[in-house]
């Protein structure tokens, strides 16, 4: 098994692109979410999904947008990059049963 | 501030345990993890323990809930320098499936 894969490992974006990160994953878990890890913040909530067709705001949802039409995809898309964006991505699955897979992460630079 | 929160830097050297500290607000957290996280890389799950216990060890870890307090550590027994990470807390709440973490804590190990 794979685990959670997220793509790109890194990007650098200028100010007002757009672009998608894109995460999978491979366990059948019901439920997916993005966190941001900034320096001295720890990680903060994005989005969630607790299953197909099913999302929801995190922590900090402004600029970020998702969808989750399959149960393995959980794309978190930026739809007009900005500086304040610069982060570290992470994307999560888990279950009841099962806890939290991380992903590697995602290293965005928004110029 | 936040929910959860940690002191951001310990500094221990090599063969002495380290402790950990993390504190939480929401009484009805159900189970409390520890995750480690090594430069550039994603989270990696050490141990995690269930509200309604008290200890729990594996190996070198050592973990303790004080549920009256709202206090959670994580001990290290014999840390070595590939012990040196940030370590996060998180919590997961009866209302959802979603983790709350803490700011992370930087563990140096000095040899």
């Amino acid at each position: 098994n794979a685990g959670v894969t997220q793509t790109p490992k890194f990007q650098v974006l200028k100010t007002g692109q757009s672009m998608t990160l894109q995460c999978a994953q491979d366990m059948n878990h019901e439920y997916m979410s993005w966190y941001r890890q900034d320096p001295g913040m720890g990680l903060r909530l994005i989005h969630y999904s607790v299953g197909a067709g099913i999302t929801d705001q995190g922590e900090v949802p402004n600029g970020y947008n998702v969808s989750r039409s399959t149960t393995e995809d959980f794309p978190l898309r930026l739809l007009s990059a900005a500086p304040s964006q610069t982060s570290v991505y992470f994307c999560a699955s888990s279950s009841v049963n099962y806890g939290y897979t991380f992903g590697s992460g995602t290293r965005l630079t928004v110029v | 501030g936040e929910d959860v929160e940690q002191s951001l830097f310990l500094s221990v050297r090599e063969g002495d345990s380290s402790v950990i500290n993390c504190t939480y607000t929401d009484s009805s957290s159900t189970y409390l993890y520890w995750y480690k996280q090594e430069p550039g890389a994603g989270l990696q799950l050490l141990t995690y323990i269930f509200s309604n216990m008290d200890m729990k060890q594996d190996q070198r870890l050592t973990v303790l809930l004080n549920k009256k307090d709202k206090h959670l550590s994580l001990r290290i027994a014999d840390t070595q320098t590939g012990d040196s990470a940030i370590y996060f807390c998180a919590e997961i709440r009866n209302a959802g499936n979603m983790l709350t973490f803490g700011g992370g804590t930087r563990l140096m190990v000095k040899p």
